[in-house]
C-alpha cells in the first residue's frame, strides 16, 4: 500500500504558484520523500527530493514540515505544459537493500489559461 | 537530456505471440532496473526488479515465466512479454536507479495485442 496521501485533483491559474500538498505521516527517519509527475502516455519525470531539509531546483521546490509527517511540492509559475499527474512517493526499503517506490494514486493538477 | 530510453514505444502484436521491449540506460551504468505495468488511468505497478547478472525479483502475483526479463549487461535491460493475450495490453515502463538513489524512468511502451 502507498504510503501518502494526496488529493485526487487541484485547478491551478496559469502564471500562478501551484501548491501540491501529500500526507506521509507513517514515514520514517530515513526514507525520503520524492515527486514525480506523468503527463499523459508518457513515462513518469523526476521532479525533486528530499530528506528533512526544504528543497530546490530548476523545475520547483519542496518543502517538508518539521516533523516530517507531510510536504507540499511548489510549481513556482505554473505553464499549461505543467498538466499532469503528480504523485509523492516515500522510498522505502525493499528486498535485499534494493529499494522501491510505492505508488499512490497521485494528483491529477489541471493548469487553466 | 533522456537518462532512460525504452524501445519499441509502441507495439501491437498478435495474440499468442512473444514480444520484447528494452530499456537502456544512457550514458551511466545501472546495477538495478525496475519494470512497471500502468493500467489506463491507474498508477504504476510494479513488475520485477532486475539486477544486473542475477535473476529478477518478481513481485507477488506476477508471473516470471510469462514476463521474463533479462539483465545481461550494466546498460540494457529486456522484458519478454510471452504468449501474449489480449489482457497483457498495457503501458509498461522501466527505470533505472542511479548511484546517487535517484530512479529515473524509461518513456514506456505501450502493448496492444490483438
Amino acid at each position: 500500500d502507498a504510503k501518502t496521501t494526496q488529493p485526487p485533483s487541484m485547478d491551478c491559474a496559469e502564471g500562478r504558484a501551484a501548491n501540491l500538498p501529500c500526507n506521509h505521516s507513517t514515514i520514517s527517519g530515513n526514507e525520503y520523500v520524492y515527486w514525480y509527475r506523468q503527463i499523459h502516455s508518457q513515462g513518469p519525470q523526476y521532479i525533486i527530493h528530499g530528506l528533512k531539509n526544504n528543497e530546490t531546483n530548476e523545475m520547483a521546490s519542496l518543502i517538508i514540515t518539521e516533523d516530517r509527517k507531510s510536504s507540499t511540492l511548489i510549481l513556482p509559475h505554473a505553464t499549461l505544459r505543467d498538466t499532469a499527474v503528480y504523485y509523492c512517493i516515500v522510498r522505502v526499503a525493499h528486498m535485499d537493500s534494493n529499494y522501491q517506490l510505492i505508488w499512490g494514486a497521485g494528483t491529477k493538477l489541471i493548469i487553466k489559461p | 537530456g533522456a537518462v532512460v530510453s525504452q524501445h519499441p514505444s509502441r507495439v501491437i502484436c498478435k495474440s499468442g505471440t512473444s514480444v520484447k521491449i528494452e530499456c537502456r540506460s544512457l550514458d551511466f551504468q545501472a546495477t538495478t532496473m525496475f519494470w512497471y505495468r500502468q493500467f489506463p488511468k491507474q498508477s504504476l505497478m510494479l513488475m520485477a526488479t532486475s539486477n544486473e547478472g542475477s535473476k529478477a525479483t518478481y513481485e507477488q502475483g506476477v508471473e516470471k515465466d510469462k514476463f521474463l526479463i533479462n539483465h545481461a549487461s550494466l546498460t540494457l535491460s529486456t522484458l519478454t512479454v510471452t504468449s501474449a493475450h489480449p489482457e497483457d495490453s498495457s503501458f509498461y515502463i522501466c527505470s533505472v536507479k542511479l548511484a546517487s538513489g535517484t530512479i529515473y524512468f524509461g518513456e514506456g511502451s505501450w502493448l496492444t495485442v490483438v
